[in-house]
């Protein structure tokens, strides 16, 4: 089955600093990624749609260049959280279009604690 | 503006039982329908997907879309305790997974 690996699992830093999180699909290409944000007790949240070699789509709210994305290979989006603050303590996950566009494989999330 | 709606429980049956999970939406005009799992801490699992109203089993699970009604459901016959899990209905207004709105799920609980 396809599978999407997240990088790291789990990170603690200070405000301030930056934090960069990849998302690969391990066993298939992706054209199309996707990142999602979801705090406790609530759905997820799609915050931009990333296209091999082209500018990430944002959606409504999400600041573009606090969080950069960069999707620069079939296989790999990475997305850079710049000035964390406590604020962006969540849950980040990636998934990746496949199954000829019917499925989106999801990474395993990475949980991020601005201190 | 798009609205998926699930209760969010939690829903609680007994082992065996068959479990029923509902989800309605606002866009009449929606093609694609996904149900997945998302245990907590972890990142959601697709369990399965349908595009065409009535029914579409795999294994225990059966999903059923209405259009008419704007609701798709997700049975669970012989419910066990490791599915207690959240539930997120998901919709899209393409045929296919690229732009998904999802609900904010439904807790469910298998009681052994």
């Amino acid at each position: 089955g396809a599978v999407v690996s997240q990088h790291p699992s789990r990170v603690i830093c200070k405000s301030g600093t930056s934090v960069k999180i990849e998302c690969r699909s391990l066993d298939f290409q992706a054209t199309t990624m996707f990142w999602y944000r979801q705090f406790p007790k609530q759905s997820l949240m799609l915050m931009a749609t990333s296209n091999e070699g082209s500018k990430a789509t944002y959606e409504q709210g999400v600041e573009k260049d606090k969080f950069l994305i960069n999707h620069a290979s079939l296989t790999l989006s990475t997305l850079t959280v710049t000035s964390a603050h406590p604020e962006d303590s969540s849950f980040y996950i990636c998934s990746a279009l496949g199954g000829g566009g019917d499925t989106q494989y999801f990474g395993p999330g990475t949980r991020l604690t601005v201190l | 503006q798009k609205e998926v709606e699930q209760n969010s429980g939690p829903l609680s049956v007994p082992e065996g039982a068959i479990a029923s999970l509902n989800c309605t939406y606002s866009d009449r005009g929606s093609q694609s329908f996904f149900w997945y799992r998302q245990y907590s801490g972890k990142s959601p699992e697709l369990i399965m997907f349908i595009y065409s109203n009535g029914d579409k089993e795999d294994g225990r699970f059966t999903a059923q879309l209405n259009k008419a009604s704007q609701y798709v459901s997700l049975l669970i016959r012989d419910s066990q305790p490791s599915d207690s899990a959240t539930y997120l209905c998901a919709v899209n207004i393409q045929t296919g997974a690229n732009n998904l709105f999802f609900g904010t799920g439904t807790r469910l609980t298998v009681i052994p």
